[in-house]
């Protein structure tokens, strides 16, 4: 059975600062892993994704994230928070390949930036 | 590219009646829809994967008599949430999936609220 375990329910950062978001898996088969952001009372889009090719993904709006296989990890980095990134983001794995490729998300982060 | 749709965006409705949900692919065909409900401040629960044509797989616990699900073609599944009552009140969120494609892109959501 897959997991995932997000760190921090709520992240808050100030403006121009670092933004690290953590997410831990847990999968039997090679997994695909993805980053969703969502905002207030919308959907959510896809912000990366990592499906075994390069480990570091780059994705939108400046967010990166490393897939690291020995600490089975997929933490979202990004190096300047801007004021527009306060939402919520989800991590989630999939076992594309498996039975349908369902996707299992995190319970969420929600970041603030402070101004 | 990749846009999911979802209508209503909103809907009020009072309790022991039915509401339909649809969710549209409108720029690729979508093989593969899912239906996720999200209670506040909580992450996405899937209620249930349909693929085109044949009948939707329910996740555990949810009613499939209550959550009907049709997937009649490639852009469109409908949810109707039949003899509403007030607990089904929640966020619901559609994604659909191209064939042998990893990534689910996510429509906007559809608010319900039984009165």
């Amino acid at each position: 059975a897959q997991s995932v375990t997000q760190l921090g329910s709520h992240v808050s950062v100030s403006e121009g600062a670092l933004v690290l978001l953590r997410c831990n898996y847990s999968s039997s088969v090679p997994p695909y892993l993805f980053w969703y952001v969502q905002y207030p009372n919308q959907g959510l889009q896809l912000l990366l994704k990592y499906t075994s090719a390069a480990t570091l993904v780059k994705g939108i709006n400046g967010f990166e994230a490393e897939f690291k296989k020995s600490e089975t990890s997929f933490h979202l980095t990004k190096p300047s928070a801007h004021m527009s990134d306060a939402a919520e983001y989800f991590c989630a794995v999939s076992d594309w390949g498996g039975s349908q490729g369902n996707l299992i998300f995190g319970k969420g982060t929600k970041l603030s930036v402070k101004p | 590219g990749a846009v999911v749709s979802q209508h209503p965006s909103r809907v009020i409705c009072k309790s022991g009646t039915s509401v339909k949900i649809e969710c549209r692919s409108l720029d690729f065909q979508a093989t593969t829809m899912f239906w996720y409900r999200q209670f506040p401040k909580q992450s996405l629960m899937l209620m249930a994967t349909s693929n085109e044509g044949s009948k939707a797989t329910y996740e555990q616990g949810v009613e499939k008599d209550k959550f009907l699900i049709n997937h009649a073609s490639l852009t469109l599944s409908t949810l109707t949430v039949t003899s509403a009552h007030p607990e089904d009140s929640s966020f619901y969120i559609c994604s659909a999936r191209e064939v042998l494609q990893e990534t689910q892109y996510f429509g906007p959501g559809t608010r319900l609220l039984v009165l």
